[in-house]
This record gives structure tokens, sequence and C-alpha cells, in this order.
């Protein structure tokens, strides 16, 4: 069965500085992976998707990702945080051979302080 | 286009009353899901429905009824409500044209805030 793991709950950083969320997932076929982003009280926004085309993935607002099938991994990164970014981030796979059902991690609080 | 909306909000039910809640989309998507989010456990799904008058159930269905009569609407309905319903409840729906549906965007309501007492 799939799963998502992120390994942080929380995550702090000054604005200005890197940004990194960290996701490990787990599949038994060739997976889809997703960066969702909640900010408070709102719905979630897709951030970028790996569909199998290119391993390191551009998304919205400087965000990119990179899939590393030798690690299981699938980290989202941002070169330098903006306030603006404070928001929950969700790491969500999606299996190619069991249709459109998405499976969430447990979230990543990011936290950016002035 | 709206994109994907929700009514109500924000609910208040008292332990054992029965309520729905609304789902339309204008986007002519055939598939449609519902999720629950609570807190440190992600969203989890619900039911989902993959085209009119086809749905199944996800990973956490028990105590919801949902039907699909129509390809816009997906209501998502407790028979009879308990604390352990209370959540904040989202609505998603997806193209399933292409190759490889699962790779297209899935689109979120902005949500329903339910408390049952």
């Amino acid at each position: 069965a799939q799963s998502v793991t992120q390994l942080d709950s929380h995550v702090s950083v000054s604005e200005g500085t890197p940004v990194l969320l960290r996701c490990n997932y787990s599949s038994s076929y060739s997976p889809s992976l997703f960066w969702y982003v909640q900010h408070p009280n709102k719905g979630l926004q897709l951030l970028l998707k790996y569909t199998s085309a290119a391993t390191l993935v551009k998304g919205i607002n400087g965000f990119e990702a990179e899939f590393k099938k030798s690690e299981t991994s699938f980290h989202l990164t941002k070169p330098s945080a903006h306030m603006s970014d404070a928001a929950e981030y969700f790491c969500v796979v999606s299996d190619q051979g069991k249709g459109d059902k998405l499976i969430f991690g447990t979230g990543t609080r990011l936290q950016v302080f002035p | 286009n709206a994109g994907v909306t929700q009514t109500p909000k924000f609910q208040v039910l008292k332990t054992g009353q029965s309520m729905t809640l609304q789902c339309a989309q204008d986007m002519n998507h055939e598939y449609m899901s519902w999720y629950r989010q609570d807190p440190g456990m992600g969203l989890r799904l619900i039911h989902y429905s993959v085209g009119a008058g086809i749905t199944d159930q996800g990973e956490v269905p028990n105590g919801y009824n949902v039907s699909r009569s129509t390809t816009e609407d997906f209501p998502l309905r407790l028979l009879s409500a308990a604390p352990s319903q209370t959540s904040v409840y989202f609505c998603a729906s997806n193209s399933r044209a292409g190759a490889i549906s699962s790779y297209n965007e899935q689109f979120f309501g902005p949500g329903t805030r339910l408390t049952v007492l």
C-alpha cells in the first residue's frame, strides 16, 4: 500500500533563507507525487507535481522538488523564504495503478520569521 | 468558472442529527471526492465517485453516505452525527482526461467546518 511520511511537523525559517520540507514515500507502482499548500482557513492549492517526465519539478512561487527514486524521497525546496510562504504543506502520492485517489502526508507547518 | 463550491462554510450539530454537506463543480470533471481533515492527520478520503451514478468508499467511509446523480453535484450525508465527525470537510474534483488521469490536478473547495456537540 502506498504511504507518505513528512519528516517534520513544523519548520521555522527566517525570511530570505532557504526552505527544505522533507517527504518520503512508499509505493508499489510508479507514483505520481504532489505538493499542496494550505494557507490558514483556506482550501488546498497545488504547488507542483511529479509524473515521471522529469525528476526536478518546478512549481509556483519559486518552489521546486526533486524526485529521488533510490531514496524514495520528494523533498520540497525554495531558495529564499518569503513571509507569504507561511502555511501548511502536504506531500501527496497517487498510484498510477489505482486511479485518482490521493494519499496525504500529515503536513508540515512552515513558519517564516522576519 | 466558480470551480469547486461547498456549502455551508460552518455548521454545528447535536449528536444524532443528520445533515448534508453540499459540493458542486462547474468544470465538467468526472472524478469527485470527499476528504476530512483532522489535526495532525492530513486529509483522509471518505468517499469518491468516478462519474455520475458511480461511487465507492475511501479510507474512512463509516457514518457517511454519498450519491452522484449528476456530474456537477456530489453531496455528503451524515445520517446520525457523532462527536468523532467533528472535522473540516473538503470536496475535490479532477478531470479524468488523458492517458493517466492520476496525473491531473485535483481542485479543492474551500471546506466546511463541522462541529458535533
